[in-house]
């Protein structure tokens, strides 16, 4: 199975910040990676897809890149809405995989 | 609106079975692949099961394989979960999620989930 981590687990930043959150396959996953927002009590979210392709309706401050085994989801500047736990998910093969989470908080 | 909505979660001793059903709605069910997705209470997503437009294909991960059956009923646009041996680790809200091919790998996303479904086990 491919395995997908996350590092760190958490992270504090401040309204306005640009973020980026780190992802990395045990494997060479071309470019089958997709990035979901959760938020408390909520189901996730699309936001990314293919590793750099931003899903219908979510904001432009949302970009990902990568391929291989190394991805990076960005937030230019950092909204009061975007404080949630970010996970990444390989396609490229069954079982789909998630990454731990990144838990972004307000600093 | 495209929807998914879950049912059948609840109590279930370990070593029993229980059938989670999802009911979709504002797009063409048939040609959209369908998964299973859950989380653990306190605890990060865990993919647990997909199936192909047709229903012809089915995955698993290693954990419920053996255990659990995906299956869909195109006329109805359902989908469902059997879940049978059921343990301790098993408890989790369980999401439906609609993927945006009809194909689950490669490459597959899941573009619409649920609200989820809450099963426990436990004695």
């Amino acid at each position: 199975d491919i395995q997908m981590t996350q590092s760190p687990s958490s992270l504090s930043a401040s309204v306005g910040d640009r973020v980026t959150i780190p992802c990395r396959a045990s494997q060479s996953i071309s470019n089958f990676l997709n990035w979901y927002q959760q938020k408390p009590g909520k189901a996730p979210k699309l936001l990314i897809y293919a590793a750099s392709s931003l899903q219908s309706g979510v904001p432009s401050r949302f970009s990902g890149s990568g391929s291989g085994t190394d991805f990076t989801l960005t937030i230019s500047s950092l909204q009061p809405e975007d404080f949630a736990t970010y996970y990444c998910q390989q396609s490229s093969s069954t079982p789909w995989t998630f990454g731990q989470g990144t838990k972004v908080e307000i600093k | 609106e495209v929807q998914v909505l879950e049912s059948g979660g609840g109590l279930v001793q370990p070593g029993g079975s229980l059938r989670l059903s999802c009911a979709a709605s504002g797009f063409t069910y048939s040609i959209y692949a369908m998964s299973w997705v859950r989380q653990a209470p306190g605890k990060g997503l865990e993919w647990v099961s997909g199936i192909i437009g047709s229903g012809g294909s089915t995955y698993y991960a290693d954990s419920v394989k053996g255990r659990f059956t995906i299956s869909r009923d195109n006329s109805k646009k359902m989908l469902y979960l059997q879940m049978n041996s059921l343990r301790a680790d098993d408890t989790a809200v369980y999401y439906c999620a609609k993927l945006s091919a009809i194909v689950v790998v490669p490459g597959g996303k899941m573009d619409v989930w649920g609200k989820g479904t809450t099963v426990t086990v436990s004695s």
